[in-house]
């Protein structure tokens, strides 16, 4: 089993240019979420998806991101216009929901907007 | 409103002693708590579990408490070793969703 995928590890961009972050979650695994850490904030649920469906956005500081999940083995999330606040680490996870399974996480891509 | 929030945000150690990380929880709600150790670089990594019927459990040098009555959980680390450095997260789960602490930086000195 690969464990979670992100890509990319590491990105550097502008402010204003959009960002894509991409996430393949385990096989199997039903329930996808997505994170971001920073040290002020720690770990913080953007949103969570359950069979692909997102079923809870709240964590989605605003408008500029949004997040896909357009089949089970594959998420993106989106940051446009991209700030320099946005700079944080963000995580991928995912766990087989109906089984109250543990969360697997990605390595993680590390976003600095300069 | 919810929180998960760690009473002592780091914790120094000398090798081979044991390590005690605390967590306080808010919600009577939740019904499963993780701990997850994250290194740097990395991406948190599961430790150990337990389910709100159960107040411990243990694993390979690390045993987990549960106090439902107050809200707390620990997580304890037997015989600390170097490669026990980390940050360390206690989650909650509500309704399918994870909470996580702030975490807690421990430092194992050789």
């Amino acid at each position: 089993d690969a464990g979670v995928i992100q890509s990319p590890r590491h990105e550097v961009t502008e402010m204003g240019q959009e960002v894509t972050l991409r996430c393949k979650p385990i096989s199997g695994h039903n329930s996808l979420f997505w994170y971001r850490q920073t040290m002020m904030r720690g770990l913080e649920l953007l949103i969570y998806f359950n069979n692909n469906v997102p079923i809870d956005d709240s964590g989605m500081p605003e408008d500029r991101f949004s997040a896909k999940m357009p089949n089970a083995s594959f998420s993106t999330l989106k940051i446009q216009p991209s700030e320099p606040r946005d700079s944080a680490v963000y995580f991928c996870a995912s766990s087989f929901r109906d089984r109250g399974e543990k969360l697997f996480f990605g390595s993680g891509t590390q976003l600095s907007v300069l | 409103g919810e929180s998960v929030g760690l009473h002592l945000p780091t914790l120094s150690v000398q090798e081979g002693d044991n390590s005690i990380i605390n967590c306080a929880y808010s919600n009577s709600a939740s019904d499963y708590f993780i701990w997850y150790k994250q290194e740097s670089g990395k991406g948190p990594q599961f430790i150990i579990d337990i389910r709100s019927n159960m107040d411990k459990r243990q694993g390979q040098r690390v045993t987990v408490l549960l106090n439902k009555t107050v809200k707390h959980l620990s997580l304890q680390i037997a015989a600390t070793q170097p490669g026990d450095s980390a940050v360390y997260f206690c989650a909650e789960n509500k309704f399918s969703q994870f909470y996580f602490g702030t975490g807690t930086s421990l430092t194992v000195i050789p």
